[in-house]
């Protein structure tokens, strides 16, 4: 069964960087796994951030960004703010269906 | 700017049927070429994808699922429907329709148990 693995927990500073990632049991994430990456926080449907890796929806702040790294997907948050504290959730792509990550819960402290 | 709303019974009794909507405004269900999705997430858990039908009506299903899973759509009505048959306590989560995975709905909770 192919798992989608996430840091359990990161926390970070206002105004710090923090970087997810997103790793795949099968072996290297690339491009062609469509990495997509979303927020939610709770009491809230997820909200998309990133799609096929590093493509911003026109809502995403330009704070986010999308990449490959160290052969997993990874989604960076550069001058991080308070209301960035949220649950992030990534999704890949298998041949025909998808699987999301665990997800992450960020903490901004 | 395109939304999705989910309709369905909130509590479905262990081995019935589960029948959810999801309502499209503001967009097509028809065009655009799309995959309108449904999505599952259990109280304090992960997101799980459930499956998608294309707006040519084309299907893919989580094999998860086991062949539980029916989706549709109803073009007159701007919708597409989930249908999850012999459903347990397992089954119990927050739905959502979604656009790709770009446009959200609000999520529907069902619980299941008699």
């Amino acid at each position: 069964q192919t798992v989608v693995t996430q840091e359990p927990s990161l926390t970070v500073s206002p105004g710090g960087t923090v970087t997810l990632t997103c790793a795949s049991s099968t072996g290297a994430v690339t491009t062609g796994y469509y990495p997509n990456w979303f927020q939610q926080k709770p009491g809230q449907p997820p909200r998309a951030l990133i799609y096929s890796t590093n493509n911003r929806h026109s809502w995403t702040p330009a704070r986010f960004s999308g990449s490959l790294l160290g052969g997993k997907a990874a989604l960076t948050l550069s001058g991080v703010r308070p209301e960035d504290e949220a649950e992030y959730y990534c999704l890949l792509y298998y041949g025909g269906g998808w699987i999301f990550g665990g997800g992450t819960q960020l903490t901004v402290l | 700017q395109v939304q999705l709303q989910e309709s369905g019974p909130g509590l479905v009794e262990p081995s019935q049927t589960l029948s959810l909507t999801c309502t499209v405004s503001g967009g097509s269900i028809s065009s655009g070429g799309y995959y309108w999705r449904w999505v599952r997430q259990p109280a304090g858990r992960g997101l799980e994808w459930i499956g998608h039908i294309s707006s040519s009506g084309a299907t893919n299903y989580n094999p998860s699922l086991k062949g539980r899973v029916t989706m549709s759509l109803d073009t007159s009505n701007n919708q597409f429907s989930l249908i999850l048959s012999s459903v347990t306590a397992a089954d119990t989560a927050v739905y959502y329709c979604v656009r790709e995975f770009g446009v959200w709905g609000q999520g529907t909770p069902v619980t299941v148990s008699s």
